[in-house]
């Protein structure tokens, strides 16, 4: 069975410093990975996704995300916070033998970026 | 190009009351989807509808109904609710069915039932 797991409920960052929010996941096969974000009272916007290729995959905002297959996971980092960054991100995983219907989605890591 | 659109933004029912939340698309997707989303678990699937004329069962379908009425346009339906029913629900569209493209969300509506 599918599975995501971000292990923080909320992540504190100063503003300027590096950001990591991590996400683990267990799904048979090729992993499809995404990171979304909210903002508040809005619907979630795509960030990033890994399909194959390289491990470092750069996405919107200037956020990048590494895939480390050996360890199933899919950290989400910004060299430099904004406080504009501060949001909720959700990590997910779509099995690339599940006909493509059925994301799984983590249950979200609020980031916190602090002037 | 408004994206995915979604009425009501805000409802409250009462036990028992039956509602239709709207969700329509104007990026000419095949499949979209109703989650809903509640604290501390993310997103869930309720129905999605690979293409126009099908719909097929999530995670957590019971309690709802849905309707792809035409390509643009996928309703959830609530005929009994419940206050279990209160979430926030997210409908999202895709483009094509295989696993790489990227789903679109709309706005949300916030559903209170007492």
């Amino acid at each position: 069975a599918q599975s995501v797991a971000q292990p923080e409920d909320q992540v504190n960052v100063a503003e300027g410093n590096p950001l990591t929010v991590k996400c683990t996941y267990s799904v048979s096969g090729n992993p499809y990975l995404f990171w979304y974000v909210q903002y508040p009272n809005r619907g979630l916007q795509f960030l990033l996704k890994y399909i194959t290729g390289d491990n470092l995959v750069k996405g919107s905002y200037g956020f990048e995300a590494e895939f480390n297959k050996s360890q199933t996971s899919f950290h989400l980092k910004k060299p430099s916070a904004l406080v504009s960054d501060s949001a909720l991100y959700f990590c997910a995983v779509r099995g690339a033998n599940t006909g493509g219907f059925k994301t799984i989605f983590g249950a979200g890591t609020r980031l916190f970026v602090k002037a | 190009n408004a994206g995915v659109t979604q009425t009501p933004k805000f409802q409250v029912l009462k036990t028992g009351q039956s509602m239709t939340l709207q969700c329509a698309q104007d990026m000419n997707h095949n499949s979209m989807y109703w989650y809903r989303q509640d604290p501390g678990m993310g997103l869930r699937l309720i129905y999605y509808s690979a293409s126009e004329g099908t719909t097929d069962k999530g995670e957590v379908p019971n309690g709802y109904n849905v309707s792809r009425l035409n390509k643009r346009e996928f309703s959830l339906r609530l005929e009994s609710a419940a206050p279990s029913q209160t979430s926030v629900y997210f409908c999202a569209s895709r483009n094509g069915q295989g696993a790489l493209e990227t789903q679109y969300f709309g706005p949300g509506t916030r559903l209170l039932v007492l």
